[in-house]
């Protein structure tokens, strides 16, 4: 089954703290991954993908198909980091499967 | 360049009718998908049309279907709802082809509610 997995609802760090988001997935193919922000009051949208191999707003994610991972991190978190982050998988057929998210909070 | 539109914003209904809820991709975006996203949920993929023709599906049932038209727009339509249905509908679009995977711009989303 294809699956996309955030273990996390909740992550409170403080603000220049170290964050990693976690996100593991089931697939048996050579997985599409990405990973979306949702900014309070704003749309989705998509922070990263794991093919382009760039940075965005300081965030990286490297994909571990030992472990079938593809961790959110970022090195120093700032309070505008604060939202609610979505690790999904394109799978087969053109299809899209999304984790249930984890929020992230950013205090001051 | 505008954005993904959606409509309307919040719509309710009641068991056992139809609703059909409305979706603008962008201009020039030959793909678009729709997600249904429950409370505390993410998205959950509902099908993906490619130039007016449904190319992938998730696990909804056939009272789930869609339109996509010449004119960037589309539907969903929902026949005969349920209480589980009541969620927030996303729409995303995005300009590539069905093989490969381009950004997709999500629009605001409809919340709907089934009493």
């Amino acid at each position: 089954a294809q699956r996309v997995t955030q273990p996390e609802k909740l992550l409170s760090v403080f603000k220049g703290a170290p964050v990693e988001l976690k996100c593991n997935y089931s697939y048996s193919g050579s997985p599409e991954l990405f990973w979306y922000v949702q900014y309070s009051r704003q749309r989705l949208q998509l922070l990263l993908r794991h093919i382009s191999r760039e940075s965005i707003k300081g965030f990286t994610a490297d994909l571990n198909k030992g472990e079938t991972s593809f961790h959110l991190k970022k090195p120093f978190a700032q309070e505008e980091d604060s939202a609610m982050y979505y690790c999904a998988l394109k799978g087969n057929f053109n299809k899209f499967y999304f984790g249930s998210g984890t929020k992230l909070n950013v205090k001051p | 360049e505008t954005g993904v539109t959606q409509s309307p914003t919040h719509l309710i209904k009641t068991r056992g009718q139809q609703v059909t809820l409305r979706c603008s991709s962008q201009s020039g975006h030959n793909t678009v998908s729709w997600y249904q996203q429950a409370l505390g949920q993410g998205p959950q993929f509902i099908f993906q049309y490619y130039r007016e023709e449904e190319n992938g599906r998730g696990n909804f049932p056939p009272r789930f279907s869609g339109l996509q038209f010449p004119n960037y727009s589309s539907e969903l339509n929902v026949n005969a709802l349920e209480l589980d249905d009541s969620a927030l509908y996303l729409c995303a679009s995005s300009p590539g082809t069905s093989l490969r995977t381009d950004t997709q711009y999500f629009g605001p989303g409809t919340r709907l509610t089934v009493l």
